[in-house]
């Protein structure tokens, strides 16, 4: 079965680094989402992205935060400057229509960790 | 805005057992989608059922079954024949139709008992 895949699976960074999370997409899907959990909390939305431009963004996802499709597989989040409060795991997901109807696929996280 | 709501922080089963997980939401819109979501130790986000708002009948998939009363904005997840392999955390989620954002619910972690 396809799989969303994300790497790392854990990277730990310092405060006030950049740091930038992967992912590859299932190839023939046209939507892209990324996700965090912060430890013991909701699981909640950060951004979709589609046709190489963000559709939609929560309000966590400030200026520090930007999203790219580099090139035709990858999937990339980059945090510029990290704080603790960004520790957290990241999931990345690809739906084929973006109506959601059939929920998404997530990828196996990264959890990151600001020291 | 959407709220998911699971009341039950943890259930407690025996394996073999039925244990039944309470969710409920709050929209506005009439067309949308309801899922449950497991997460293993493994942390991976896993697709166990999904119900469409327009369907009356309850979705099923093996052990799996809900129980979706759209009046009440309810949206149950039972779950039958325990297995330890059941043993994760379960995520409500709801998205309106053409929507492209998932909302959670805080999860209810299964503890499944030998």
């Amino acid at each position: 079965e396809p799989e969303v895949t994300q790497t790392p699976s854990h990277q730990v960074t310092q405060m006030g680094q950049e740091v930038i999370l992967r992912c590859v997409p299932i190839s023939n899907h046209l939507y892209f989402y990324w996700y965090r959990q912060i430890l013991g909390q909701k699981v909640e939305f950060l951004v979709s992205f589609y046709n190489n431009e963000i559709s939609e963004k929560s309000e966590i996802f400030d200026d520090q935060f930007s999203v790219e499709r580099p090139d035709g597989s990858n999937f990339t989040l980059k945090i510029r400057s990290t704080k603790l409060e960004d520790s957290a795991m990241y999931f990345c997901a690809s739906s084929l229509t973006g109506k959601g109807e059939y929920g998404y696929t997530f990828g196996s996280g990264t959890r990151l960790t600001v020291v | 805005a959407q709220t998911v709501t699971q009341s039950q922080p943890e259930m407690s089963v025996q394996e073999a057992e039925t244990v039944t997980l309470s969710c409920t939401y709050d929209t506005s819109e009439s067309d949308y989608y309801l899922f449950w979501y497991k997460q293993p130790p493994s942390r991976q986000m896993i697709l166990v059922i999904r119900q469409e708002a327009y369907k009356q009948q309850n979705a099923t998939e093996n052990r799996f079954s809900v129980n979706f009363q759209k009046a009440a904005k309810s949206f149950s997840l039972k779950i039958s024949d325990s297995q330890l392999g059941d043993a994760a955390m379960y995520f409500c989620a709801y998205i309106k139709a053409a929507g492209n954002k998932l909302t959670f619910g805080g999860g209810t972690r299964v503890l499944v008992k030998p």
